[in-house]
């Protein structure tokens, strides 16, 4: 039972590239989230699924896409990197009825 | 819209020493009540957690009240150890997708 895992672990972008986080769970909870972390700011909501094929945005979900094609994994997607994105990404996920949320071990992302 | 508010850090203490973190959180209805830790180069690990006004939520000597007149939930710890180190983030849950909003998180650095 791995419980929360993300990938990568860290990557360097260029200003104008894309690419995804990967976040699986292996628990068959129905909730899934993406935050963001900066320093002095916490935690902060960027997109969350309630179930599969459904998603919904955040706090500050601009530049950012998600997907949710099957219960087990929530992508995270960046269309055009920007300095702005520089930033600890957490997915975590919750079953139905319970509040708990439990956390992966994050990736470090930095654009240039 | 609901907020939580943690006293800045760090927070340095001497082991064996008595830990206050504060946390306030302004909120419409009764939400969930969550500390939340994180060692360094981790993710973020439930410590504790409330449900309801007077509950009070315990987990490795750490205690932490519901407090609804005072909207507020501070952590405590009668005598903290070096391995305590980390940031304590508290939180609360928003809505039936059970959302967690954060606070600034509070460095705790515990000297031997």
């Amino acid at each position: 039972n791995a419980g929360v895992t993300q990938t990568p672990k860290f990557r360097v972008l260029k200003t104008g590239q894309s690419m995804t986080l990967l976040c699986a769970q292996d628990m068959n909870h129905e909730y899934m989230y993406w935050y963001r972390q900066d320093p002095g700011m916490g935690l902060r909501l960027i997109h969350y699924s309630v179930g599969e094929g459904t998603t919904a945005k955040g706090e500050v979900p601009d530049g950012y896409n998600v997907s949710r094609l099957k219960k087990q994994n929530f992508l995270l997607g960046l269309e055009s990197a920007a300095p702005s994105q520089t930033s600890v990404y957490f997915c975590a996920s919750s079953p139905l009825i319970q509040e708990t949320q439990y956390f992966g071990p994050g990736t470090r992302l930095l654009v240039l | 819209g609901n907020s939580v508010t943690q006293m800045e850090g760090p927070v340095t203490l001497s082991e064996e020493a008595f830990l206050t973190i504060n946390c306030t959180y302004t909120a419409t209805g009764y939400p969930s009540l969550f500390w939340y830790v994180q060692y360094p180069g981790e993710g973020l690990q439930l410590l504790l957690k409330a449900t309801k006004a007077d509950d009070k939520g315990s987990n490795k000597g750490f205690e932490a009240t519901y407090r609804k007149e005072t909207t507020s939930f501070h952590l405590e710890k009668g005598s903290v150890q070096v391995s305590d180190s980390a940031v304590y983030f508290c939180a609360l849950s928003e809505g039936s997708s059970y959302k967690l909003i954060f606070g600034s998180g509070t460095r705790l650095l515990v000297r031997p």
